[in-house]
């Protein structure tokens, strides 16, 4: 039972170009969701996060969108560096169930240069 | 602010051994999550606690599997015995209950081999 999708292992880009990472959710109880970035051997680290009452939310080269209707959410980075390859996990985190917050399986980005 | 502490960051055991994963989450937050990172399942929320207080263990894959946190400054996740596929990294992460930001901040993870 996988509440929150990412059905893109991978996702290669040009230097220079947009990456947009995609998931999807099962659960329209979700409160918050939050894009974490992943360097091997690191922890995964916060990039940004969408109130479930908003539909976009920026941070520099990173936005991310929401569509409740279709329960999907998106990243996108603007221009893409090399330095953005690593692996881009969505999650999902509700207020009730004690702030449970839920992975995706993870897409890796490859940004060519 | 140290972060969050795992250790150890390597463990290469055999089938059958006890294998202790330990965490030392930030101090002042509240709650504490235990996530296993696989090739095929991504990043599984295993257990999670607030307030020291276990709070959802549905994750936990079999009764091989236990965790605690006695204190706040500290949790133990236990496996066993233990089995090859268990094999994966293990992380640990915490944040303030109420954060409006809800955001995690993560472990640098101990990557277990069951050989």
């Amino acid at each position: 039972d996988q509440q929150v999708k990412q059905n893109s292992p991978s996702l290669s880009v040009q230097e220079g170009r947009i990456s947009i990472l995609n998931c999807d959710y099962t659960n329209s109880m979700f409160d918050y969701f939050l894009w974490y970035k992943k360097y091997p051997a690191e922890g995964p680290t916060f990039l940004i996060s969408i109130s479930s009452i908003k539909d976009k939310n920026e941070d520099g080269r990173f936005t991310v969108f929401l569509n409740k209707s279709a329960k999907h959410l998106s990243l996108h980075i603007v221009p893409s560096q090399p330095g953005d390859s690593a692996v881009y996990f969505c999650a999902a985190s509700s207020y009730t169930g004690g702030f449970k917050t839920i992975f995706g399986a993870g897409t890796r980005l490859f940004v060519k240069a | 602010d140290a972060g969050v502490i795992q250790s150890p960051r390597h463990e290469v055991t055999e089938m059958g051994q006890e294998v202790t994963l330990r965490c030392k989450p930030i101090s002042g937050h509240n709650s504490l999550f235990w996530y296993r990172q696989t090739m095929m399942r991504g990043l599984e929320l295993l257990i999670y606690f607030n307030n020291n207080v276990p709070i959802d263990d549905s994750g936990m894959p079999e009764d091989r599997f236990s965790a605690k946190m006695p204190n706040a400054s500290f949790s133990t996740l236990k496996i066993q015995p233990s089995e090859p596929r268990d094999s994966a990294v293990y992380f640990c992460a915490s944040r303030t209950t109420g954060d409006t930001n809800e955001k995690l901040f993560f472990g640098s993870g101990t990557q277990l081999s069951v050989l």
